[in-house]
């Protein structure tokens, strides 16, 4: 089951602040979180296991509520450099470590 | 810095062609994954290999898709027959348990005419 993301695109002002959410209506074992910038591979922001903790990428940092089974990331004090696409992955068990369901995409456009 | 490598990077054919597309994972990764990515479905797992045995290729139309890894180097997708619907930007990620993540190649850009 693809987990649902929210908004599927946010434009921001360089400085201005951003809440990416992703949902599920399974139990989470873990969430990876994602940015792509067009025409390149997605690359690897941060991953949060099953347990609510919440880590920081620079000005990027992201929770996981098990209770709601929704992760959310923070871009804060955006900069031009965060504009892309970002993914969240799900990881349902930890048999099936590396097997992510992909979210649709949240596109974030930084302007000046 | 180590990376995943993908060949080719862009592809050309016409329906009914076979492609072979291939991918050099992270030296010591024992897993790698095949994606999908189009604008309509977006990131699609096709299939995925641990210590190069096949864990789950549900992703994959098994009718014409095949994924092998014939060594720990080297990971391969082929397409046979071609058709325009399999049109899209085709990754291969790699990752381990240390790394508790995966790192994507640059893709493959895929258009069949």
């Amino acid at each position: 089951q693809q987990p649902v993301q929210s908004p599927q695109a946010v434009i921001l002002r360089e400085g201005e602040d951003a809440v990416i959410n992703c949902s599920s209506s399974k139990a989470l074992y873990s969430v990876h979180w994602y940015r792509q910038k067009h025409g390149e591979a997605p690359v690897f922001l941060m991953i949060l296991l099953k347990g609510g903790e919440q880590k920081g990428h620079e000005k990027i940092s992201a929770s996981f509520n098990e209770k709601k089974q929704q992760s959310s990331l923070y871009l804060t004090a955006s900069q031009l450099s965060y504009s892309g696409t970002y993914f969240c992955g799900t990881e349902l068990t930890t048999d099936s470590w590396g097997k992510l369901q992909f979210g649709a995409g949240t596109q974030v456009v930084v302007t000046p | 810095d180590a990376r995943v490598t993908q060949t080719p990077r862009d592809k050309v054919t016409e329906m009914g062609q076979e492609v072979t597309m291939r991918c050099q994972p992270i030296l010591g990764h024992n897993t790698v994954f095949w994606y999908r990515q189009t604008m309509m479905q977006g990131l699609e797992l096709l299939a995925y290999f641990r210590n190069r045995a096949p864990l789950d290729d549900s992703g994959m139309p098994k009718d014409r898709f095949s994924a092998e890894m014939p060594d720990a180097t080297l990971a391969t997708l082929k397409i046979q027959p071609s058709e325009p619907r399999d049109s899209a930007v085709y990754f291969c990620a790699s990752g381990s348990l240390v790394t508790d993540t995966q790192y994507f190649g640059p893709g493959t850009r895929l258009t069949v005419l």
